[in-house]
């Protein structure tokens, strides 16, 4: 099975910060992944399908890059709603498997 | 508008059964893919089970795999996991997922969850 591997599992900024979140697949998933947003309480949300298309009304300070085995997920400007966990999700095969999660927390 | 209602979680002992459903509006229900997704108290997500839209083709985590069973009723455009030999590790929020479709198996829309908890 691919084993997903998110960075950092913690992320500490503050409101305008450029955010980085980091995923690698342990073997290569071309560019079949997806980044969701969850808040407490409540259901995940797609943000990026394929690694780097935004899904429909995301707004455009988050972009998603990589291929192969390695990811990213980055929010150009941390908005006070954007505090969240993040998971990563890849979709190369059938049994899809997600990271464990980045928490990003207001510094 | 697209909504997922899942339901059927209750607290059920070690080793016994339970069956969730999920119910699908908004859109053509035998057209898609569906998935079912858990989440533990206080933990990350976990894929569960995937079904075809006509339910010819299944497939399963390796940790529920022999033990849970996914099905569809496209005439109710209803979706169902049958849970046997549940185990405390079972205790989730288990959700009901909307595959993408076009071979694409990410979840556009997903319900706001069951709760299933697996204690004596």
């Amino acid at each position: 099975d691919i084993q997903m591997t998110q960075s950092p599992s913690t992320l500490s900024a503050s409101v305008g910060d450029r955010v980085t979140i980091t995923c690698r697949a342990s073997q290569s998933i071309s560019s079949w992944l997806a980044w969701y947003q969850q808040k407490p309480g409540k259901a995940p949300k797609l943000l990026i399908y394929k690694a780097s298309s935004l899904e429909s009304g995301v707004p455009s300070r988050f972009s998603g890059s990589g291929s192969g085995t390695e990811f990213t997920l980055t929010i150009s400007s941390l908005q006070p709603d954007d505090f969240a966990t993040y998971y990563c999700q890849q979709y190369n095969s059938y049994l899809g498997t997600f990271g464990q999660g980045t928490k990003v927390e207001i510094k | 508008e697209v909504q997922l209602v899942e339901s059927g979680g209750v607290v059920v002992q070690p080793g016994g059964s339970l069956r969730l459903s999920c119910a699908a509006s908004g859109f053509t229900f035998d057209d898609y893919a569906m998935h079912w997704v858990r989440q533990a108290p206080g933990k990350g997500l976990e894929w569960v089970s995937l079904i075809s839209w006509d339910g010819g083709s299944t497939y399963y985590a390796d940790s529920v795999k022999g033990r849970f069973t996914i099905s569809r009723d496209n005439s109710k455009n209803s979706l169902y996991l049958q849970m046997n030999s549940l185990r405390a590790e079972d205790t989730a929020l288990y959700y009901c997922a909307k595959d993408m479709g076009t071979g694409d198996r990410y979840f556009d829309y997903w319900g706001q969850g069951t709760l299933v908890t697996v204690s004596s």
